[in-house]
């Protein structure tokens, strides 16, 4: 599985636009881009995910550069609920199935 | 909604000691997980399971086994705790092929295991 970068932490206002940046410089054509999110003392949670197209749900919008090297997610109006860590991830689809590597995530907080 | 529940929140486990930790899953997922996060190395992947009876190592098996004897559960056995064990344990569940409004994993709250 390709390996993601992201920034260790980030504060965004509350009401304003939450953009996390995470970049995969090595992914491979057929891997996908998902986001989760886990807030304190729970599980993670799925978000979103998204091969080459943007795609929102009723959580986020997910953007990917044409290069596939790079996505943002983005939290359109935040509030402290979405206080958490975030983490990016890439993976293949094997077989069906999927195995996730999750790193140390973006620990964003939102300010009132 | 799918329910991934483990059944203990908290445990204390004396060193030496047999320790089971269940996960139940009530949506007949395929695949299942177990997962340990400690501060600083994000969730690290132990074991998992695409099937009854199959069970896969993951990156850091070691020190853990696993049993899958029915599709809704999946255990996670330290065979002989040790200090370096305690960590908070996730377990997580997902379809096979996933199909709309029902991709990615499901997690459990977690068991917060301690070895002393």
């Amino acid at each position: 599985d390709a390996k993601t970068t992201q920034p260790t932490s980030m504060d965004c206002a509350e009401g304003r636009a939450a953009n996390l940046p995470c970049n995969h410089s090595t992914i491979s054509g057929n891997e996908y881009v998902y986001w989760y999110r886990q807030i304190h003392s729970q599980g993670p949670q799925y978000i979103i995910h998204g091969l080459k197209n943007n795609e929102t749900n009723e959580m986020a919008s997910l953007i990917i550069t044409e290069d596939r090297k790079s996505s943002t997610l983005i939290l359109p109006h935040a509030t402290l609920r979405d206080t958490a860590v975030y983490y990016c991830i890439v993976s293949s689809l094997l077989f069906g199935n999927e195995k996730l590597t999750f790193g140390t995530g973006t620990r964003l907080t939102i300010i009132p | 909604d799918v329910k991934v529940t483990q059944s203990s929140r908290y445990l204390v486990k004396r060193t030496g000691e047999k320790v089971f930790l269940e996960c139940v899953q009530d949506m007949d997922h395929e695949n299942m997980f177990w997962y340990r996060q400690d501060p600083g190395l994000g969730l690290r992947l132990i074991y998992f399971s695409y099937d009854v009876k199959m069970k896969e190592k993951g990156d850091i098996p070691e020190g853990y086994s696993v049993s899958r004897e029915k599709k809704e559960r999946f255990s996670l056995i330290l065979e002989s705790a040790s200090t370096n064990q305690t960590s908070m344990y996730l377990c997580a569940s997902s379809l096979s092929v996933p199909q709309i409004g029902t991709y990615g994993y499901t997690f459990g709250s977690g068991t917060r295991l301690t070895v002393v």
